[in-house]
């Protein structure tokens, strides 16, 4: 059975906080996970990609993965308004071929 | 840049018409999938391909076929088209890897909003 879980939202944040995006996964045989962003109206695109535990980081966006608790998150730095979006989690196993995509977290950033 | 083209953004079509939505992507993948995405169901995902020709059930086939005949074109094929056919289709691809978690990574096309009356 292959799970992600992710809080639908509204994450409602502040400009310049940090939004911290959460999610689950129940194939303990998972090794890639994605984090993808969606405008409204628009298609996903991929923001990060960690199949290590611990963190990883790129300019503002920091991705954590737990591999034992089989959790993974998304921290975004310094929140802007233009962050406000739908940020899709995907988890790649060795088991099935192809991501599963959770339903998304829609996060709001207030000026 | 990875580019995946959709060929329509948006589209009507009316119950029982054939439909065909045409994905192209530039960028040499092997791999080619075809998603539907509605509101609080999410993604979901209709049927994949790993090389001409070849095709694989996703999770909602159901009313669905696809057809691969190019390396960089898959197409999805609605045979009758129905109202609870109305969705985001979306197109993805990705290279093929034996390893290495770049390889898995998908990357979309625009989108064709689907409308069946």
């Amino acid at each position: 059975q292959k799970e992600v879980e992710q809080n639908s939202g509204p994450l409602s944040v502040p400009e310049g906080a940090i939004a911290s995006l959460n999610c689950t996964y129940s194939d303990r045989g998972s090794q890639s996970f994605f984090w993808y962003r969606q405008y409204s109206g628009k298609s996903p695109e991929l923001i990060m990609f960690i199949y290590s535990n611990g963190d990883k980081e790129d300019g503002r966006f920091t991705a954590q993965l737990n591999k034992a608790s089989q959790y993974v998150s998304l921290l975004i730095r310094d929140s802007q308004p233009s962050d406000s979006a739908t940020y899709l989690c995907a988890v790649k196993s060795v088991r099935y071929s192809t991501l599963t995509f959770g339903k998304g977290t829609m996060l709001l950033v207030s000026p | 840049d990875v580019k995946v083209t959709q060929s329509s953004r948006y589209l009507v079509k009316r119950t029982g018409e054939k439909v065909f939505l045409e994905c192209v992507q530039d960028m040499d993948h092997e791999n080619m999938f075809w998603y539907r995405q509605d509101p609080g169901l999410g993604l979901r995902l209709i049927y994949f391909s790993y090389d001409v020709k070849m095709k694989e059930k996703g999770d909602i086939p159901e009313g669905y076929s696809v057809s691969r005949e190019k390396k960089e074109r898959f197409s999805l094929i609605l045979e009758s088209a129905s109202t609870n056919q109305t969705s985001m289709y979306l197109c993805a691809s990705s290279p093929r890897g034996l390893a290495g978690v770049v390889k898995d990574t998908q990357y979309f096309g625009p989108g064709t909003r689907l409308t069946v009356l």
